[in-house]
Formats: structure tokens, C-alpha cells, sequence
């Protein structure tokens, strides 16, 4: 009874590659992100969707491309993957925007080879 | 935007001690403070989070404090057990659009 779930867990690929990786929330919330944590464990936002519409941005590779097909799942496609794409990617769904908690599914550690 | 700063990176006390940590904020529009623990394998989970018309707020063994004035928020674990052993982050947000979190730290409990 997962509140936010991605997959895979555990994702290694050749640099150049084409990766996926899903996310889905069954809470009921409007909000959605993605952030990447480095081997330092720094946590960075990447993407925020609010009902499936892009609000948030950051300064991200246009190698990333979030898609939002209904506002109950957030997917995250990287293409020709490098090593520095190497981190643990986490998908979080929050009731609104950052005015209350964000729910974290429990991460998709990326090794690029 | 807002940059948050957390301090100290790692800290190791003994089982039963208190812990704290401490975070500033640069935005003095910043209005939501919570705190994250992260255990090994597993994704941010909020333990407490605080609200800036609050200076203080208490859940068992765990407090917040806020300063505004000063914009530092800190973090208060007493009667420390293994279990609380983790990373945890700050954050600070202001209204829907932006959040930032710290740099975290990792909290290693002896027993």
C-alpha cells in the first residue's frame, strides 16, 4: 500500500543510453516532483508538476523530460545518459505546492556507466 | 532565491545525549520550515515542520525553534537513541513555488 512508488529501484546503463523512470502516487495529491540527491547527498528539485501542468523548471539538460500523463503519476525520461547522471532520483507528491509535507517514494539510484 | 545553510555536516553523541542542528535562511519571505530524516535506503520522511507565525513547536523528543529576525531555525533531538541515527535536512519555503533544502546532516548515535 505504497503512497508513492517508482520504478525501478536500481537502474545501471552504458553512457548514451535512453532511461526511464515511472513514478506513481495513489494519495490523492495535485503535486508532484522530482529531485536528484548526488553521492553527497545534496537534494535538488528538477521538476514540479501541479495537475499535470510543468510549474517548476529548474536548470536541468533538456536530455530530461519529465511526462505527466494524469496527475496521479510523474515519469522522468533521460536520454543519452552521461555520468554525471549517476544519483539517486526521487519522486515526491505533495496536497498543493510548498506549503505543506511532500510525500518521498523511496528512490531510483541510477548508475551510468 | 532562497539558499539554506545547515550545520553541522556530521555529528556523532552518545546514546541518550541531545543533538542539534541548525539551519539558516536568506529570504526573510520564507514561511515554512519543516525537517526531513532520511534513513539509509529510503526516501526523505518529514518529522516536524514549523510555520513562521510560530517560534516554537514540540512532538516527543524532537522541538523546533524559528528565529526570524535572526532567519535561523534549529532542530532538537533529546534522549537520542540509535534508531534516530540518519540524515536529516532542513528546508525553507516561500509561498507554492520554491523550497530549498540544506546540505543535511548525518547524525550517527553510539550506543
Amino acid at each position: 500500500d505504497t503512497a508513492v512508488s517508482q520504478t525501478p529501484k536500481y537502474l545501471v546503463t552504458q553512457m548514451g543510453n535512453d532511461k526511464s523512470i515511472k513514478c506513481e502516487q495513489n494519495l490523492g495529491h495535485d503535486t508532484m516532483y522530482w529531485y536528484k540527491q548526488d553521492s553527497k547527498k545534496f537534494l535538488k528539485i528538477m521538476f514540479s508538476y501541479n495537475n499535470k501542468e510543468l510549474i517548476i523548471n529548474e536548470t536541468v539538460p533538456n536530455r530530461f523530460s519529465p511526462k505527466s500523463p494524469d496527475k496521479a503519476h510523474l515519469n522522468l525520461h533521460i536520454n543519452s545518459l552521461e555520468l554525471g547522471d549517476s544519483a539517486v532520483y526521487f519522486c515526491a507528491s505533495s496536497q498543493g505546492s510548498y506549503t505543506g509535507e511532500l510525500f518521498f517514494g523511496e528512490g531510483s539510484r541510477l548508475t551510468v556507466l | 532565491g532562497e539558499n539554506v545553510e545547515q550545520h553541522p555536516s556530521t555529528l556523532s553523541v552518545q546514546e541518550g545525549d541531545s543533538a542539534v542542528i541548525k539551519c539558516t535562511y536568506s529570504d526573510s519571505a520564507s514561511n515554512y520550515f519543516p525537517w526531513y530524516k532520511q534513513e539509509l535506503g529510503k526516501g526523505p520522511q518529514l518529522i516536524i515542520d514549523i510555520r513562521s507565525n510560530v517560534g516554537e513547536k514540540k512532538d516527543q523528543r524532537i522541538a523546533v525553534t524559528l528565529n526570524k529576525t535572526a532567519k535561523h531555525f534549529s532542530l532538537h533531538i533529546t534522549e537520542t537513541q540509535p534508531e534516530d541515527s540518519a540524515v536529516y535536512f532542513c528546508a525553507a519555503s516561500i509561498g507554492d513555488n520554491d523550497m530549498r533544502f540544506g546540505a543535511g546532516t548525518r547524525l550517527t548515535v553510539k550506543p
